[in-house]
């Protein structure tokens, strides 16, 4: 069967380092991608990897190992915005969806 | 370049009714896909148009919920005889889709429904 599996709820501090872990078991792959939901808002992308590696962009960065079905957003020097929702999203022709981890930051 | 267009953002019916959400993509973009989400839960799949098709339409409840993409105009999710279990955000998102991977989605800002 299908699976995205994410933490439902984690807690950080501003300034601190967190890493958002997603684990999929889907019948293809054609890359996962990142997005970030405030609440009441629409998602917004943050990173697609279709490759294994790590993917930097600013204070974000995604990591992907295809061959453990296993991927994670970093989020480096957090900021009190970046509370939110993370999507975690497996292309599998369509893409299949996790249920998100809502990131909760503290001063 | 104007983003994924919906509207309207905010609809009240009372159980009975229909309700019509529209979506229009992003310019270049000839993919659809319509999304319902509950509070504090995930995203779920709808259904995914091409303009004129409908290509899936796994996520798509068998009764009352109709999708539509025409040649000309937005693509529309329509609703018949609400119920009180229909109230959610409904999000729409479109891609260019060029190839045969998946393209990156970006999402409308969503039409809340509440059914009284």
């Amino acid at each position: 069967g299908q699976n995205i599996d994410q933490p439902t709820e984690m807690t950080a501090t501003e300034g601190a380092i967190v890493q958002i872990n997603c684990t999929y078991q889907t019948s293809g792959f054609n890359g996962l991608f990142w997005y970030q939901q405030h609440a009441g808002e629409a998602p917004t992308f943050l990173s697609y990897n279709v490759l294994d590696g790590l993917e930097e962009k600013g204070r974000f960065s995604s990591f992907l190992s295809r061959s453990k079905g296993y991927s994670y957003l970093l989020l480096k020097e957090l900021q009190m915005k970046d509370s939110a929702s993370y999507l975690c999203a497996v292309s599998d022709y369509q893409l299949i969806w996790g249920a998100g981890t809502k990131l909760i930051i503290k001063p | 370049n104007a983003g994924v267009m919906q509207n309207p953002r905010h609809l009240v019916r009372r159980r009975g009714q229909e309700a019509r959400l529209r979506c229009s993509p992003m310019k270049g973009h000839s993919h659809v896909y319509w999304y319902r989400q509950l509070p504090e839960e995930g995203l779920k799949f709808m259904v995914y148009l091409q303009k004129e098709n409908i290509i899936d339409e796994s996520g798509m409840p068998k009764e009352r919920f109709s999708a539509e993409f025409p040649k000309e105009g937005p693509s529309i999710l329509r609703i018949q005889q609400v119920v009180r279990g229909d109230s959610a955000a409904y999000f729409c998102a479109s891609s260019p889709r060029t190839s045969g991977n998946q393209e990156t989605q970006y999402f409308g800002p969503g039409t809340r429904l509440l059914v009284l």
